[in-house]
């Protein structure tokens, strides 16, 4: 069965550390993979996307992820993290017919002054 | 562009009554969506419109639940009757087929049914 499992349910960090959100995917083939962040009363915004191609991609906000085949994973990654960061992070994968995304059940990251 | 627009951002309604959802997706988008997001289930998918026609409406919960989208620029979800359990966050999102996949979400509207 298709899935996408975020492992950790909250992450706490501090302002300026370093941070990393993992990812797993279960799907027949290479699926497309997408990170969204959602702060509190929003909706889900786009962090970045991966097709094809290099396999580190970057995004907004100063965010970048790696795809790894031989893991089937796809992790979240800043360099700096900044108090703003506070909010959900979500991990989806698609397909062909990648109207129907399959999201995870979320990260919730919490950033220590 | 304004984004994908919902209304109303908030909806607090008793149980029994009927909840209409509205849905403004980004112009020049052909696909839309609804998802409902809860505590329990994460967000789940609802129903897919492509030029305006349901696609696929296996995640509608039940025969109480309707949507609707009578042209490109508007859709509606509606419940009837509403019900405790149907309280949650829904969301409209859009997709654009040149988009290369990338969903706009609306900001979503916060149902309580109490």
């Amino acid at each position: 069965a298709q899935s996408v499992t975020q492992p950790d349910i909250h992450i706490t960090v501090s302002e300026g550390a370093s941070l990393e959100l993992r990812c797993n995917y279960s799907y027949g083939a290479t699926p497309y993979l997408f990170w969204y962040v959602q702060s509190p009363g929003q909706g889900l915004q786009l962090l970045l996307k991966y097709f094809s191609g290099d396999t580190l991609v970057q995004g907004i906000k100063g965010f970048e992820a790696e795809f790894k085949r031989s893991q089937s994973s796809f992790n979240l990654r800043k360099p700096s993290v900044h108090w703003s960061d506070a909010a959900e992070y979500f991990c989806a994968a698609g397909g062909d017919s990648s109207y129907k995304l399959i999201f995870g059940s979320g990260t919730r990251l919490l950033v220590r002054p | 562009d304004a984004g994908v627009i919902q209304s109303p951002r908030h909806e607090v309604t008793e149980m029994g009554q009927e909840v209409t959802l509205r849905c403004k997706p980004i112009s020049g988008h052909n696909s839309l969506f609804w998802y409902r997001q809860t505590m329990m289930r994460g967000l789940e998918l609802l129903i897919y419109f492509n030029n305006n026609v349901p696609i696929d409406d296996s995640g509608m919960p039940e025969d109480r639940f309707s949507a609707k989208m009578p042209n490109a620029s508007f859709s509606t979800l509606k419940i009837q009757p509403s019900e405790p359990r149907d309280s949650a966050v829904y969301f409209c999102a859009s997709l654009s087929s040149r988009a290369l996949l990338g969903i706009v979400f609306g900001q979503g509207t916060r149902l309580t049914v109490v």
